[in-house]
C-alpha cells in the first residue's frame, strides 16, 4: 500500500463546476499537508498549505484536512479552463528525520468551456 | 515563476553515459531538494542539501550523486545511465533546514536512448 493514495483521474468537468480532489494517507505522523498544481511540462506550483486538521480558504480554493480519517481534500469553486492541470497532494511531518515531501501520484483535471 | 532555475531544460543521451543537472535555488533559500518524476512512480524524493551539507536521502540510486556548492547552487550527477532513468528531474528549494513549503523549478527532462 502506498503511503499516499490519490485517484489519477482524469476528471473532466464543465466550466463553473465545483471540483473535489482527494487524497488518503496511512501515516498518522503527517502534520503538514499541501496541494500543488502542475501544468503540462512545468514544475509543481504550491497552491495550498495546511498544518494539522481544519480548513483553509484562498480565493476559489479550499483545503480540508481530516486527520482522524487520514483524508485531505481540495475544493475548487467556479472552475475555469485555466484550472486544467494535474493536482498533486503532498504531506510531511518530519517522520523520517527530514521534511521530505511524500507526494500522491496526482489527479489530472480538465475543465472544458 | 518560482525563482528556482534549472538547466538544461532538455537532455538526450545514450545508455551508459553520464550527465549533470544544475539547479539554482531562490535567493535566500538554503535548502535544495532533488526529485524524480516518472509516469509510473510520480514524484519521488531523491536527496536534500542544506547550506552545503547533505541533509537527507530518499530513493536515490548509487549511480546518482549530488552536491551543493558554497554559492548554494546544486548539481545532480547521473552516471551509467539506463533507459529507466528517463524522467523529469525537479529541483526545489526552501528557506530553512526543515521547511515544508518548497518551491519547484521548471525541471530537466532527461531522455536516455
Amino acid at each position: 500500500q502506498k503511503e499516499v493514495e490519490q485517484d489519477p483521474g482524469p476528471l473532466s468537468v464543465p466550466e463553473g463546476a465545483i471540483v473535489s480532489l482527494n487524497c488518503t494517507y496511512s501515516n498518522s505522523a503527517f502534520q503538514y499537508f499541501m496541494w500543488y498544481r502542475q501544468y503540462s511540462r512545468k514544475g509543481p506550483e504550491l497552491l495550498m498549505y495546511t498544518y494539522s486538521s481544519g480548513n483553509k480558504e484562498d480565493g476559489r480554493f479550499t483545503a480540508q484536512v481530516d486527520k482522524s480519517s487520514k483524508y485531505i481534500s481540495l475544493f475548487i469553486r467556479d472552475s475555469q479552463p485555466s484550472d486544467s492541470a494535474t493536482y498533486l497532494c503532498a504531506m510531511s511531518g518530519y517522520v523520517y528525520n527530514t521534511d521530505k515531501l511524500i507526494f500522491g501520484t496526482g489527479t489530472r483535471l480538465q475543465v472544458f468551456p | 515563476d518560482s525563482g528556482v532555475t534549472q538547466t538544461p531544460k532538455h537532455l538526450i543521451t545514450a545508455t551508459g553515459q553520464r550527465v549533470t543537472l544544475r539547479c539554482s535555488p531562490r535567493s535566500g533559500d538554503l535548502s535544495v531538494y532533488w526529485y524524480q518524476q516518472s509516469l509510473d512512480q510520480g514524484l519521488q524524493f531523491l536527496i536534500q542539501y542544506y547550506n552545503g551539507e547533505e541533509r537527507a536521502k530518499g530513493n536515490i540510486l548509487e549511480r546518482f550523486s549530488a552536491q551543493q556548492f558554497p554559492d548554494l547552487h546544486s548539481e545532480l550527477n547521473l552516471s551509467s545511465l539506463e533507459l529507466g532513468d528517463s524522467a523529469l528531474y525537479f529541483c526545489a528549494s526552501s528557506v530553512a533546514e526543515t521547511e515544508e513549503t518548497q518551491y519547484f523549478g521548471p525541471g530537466t527532462r532527461l531522455l536516455v536512448l
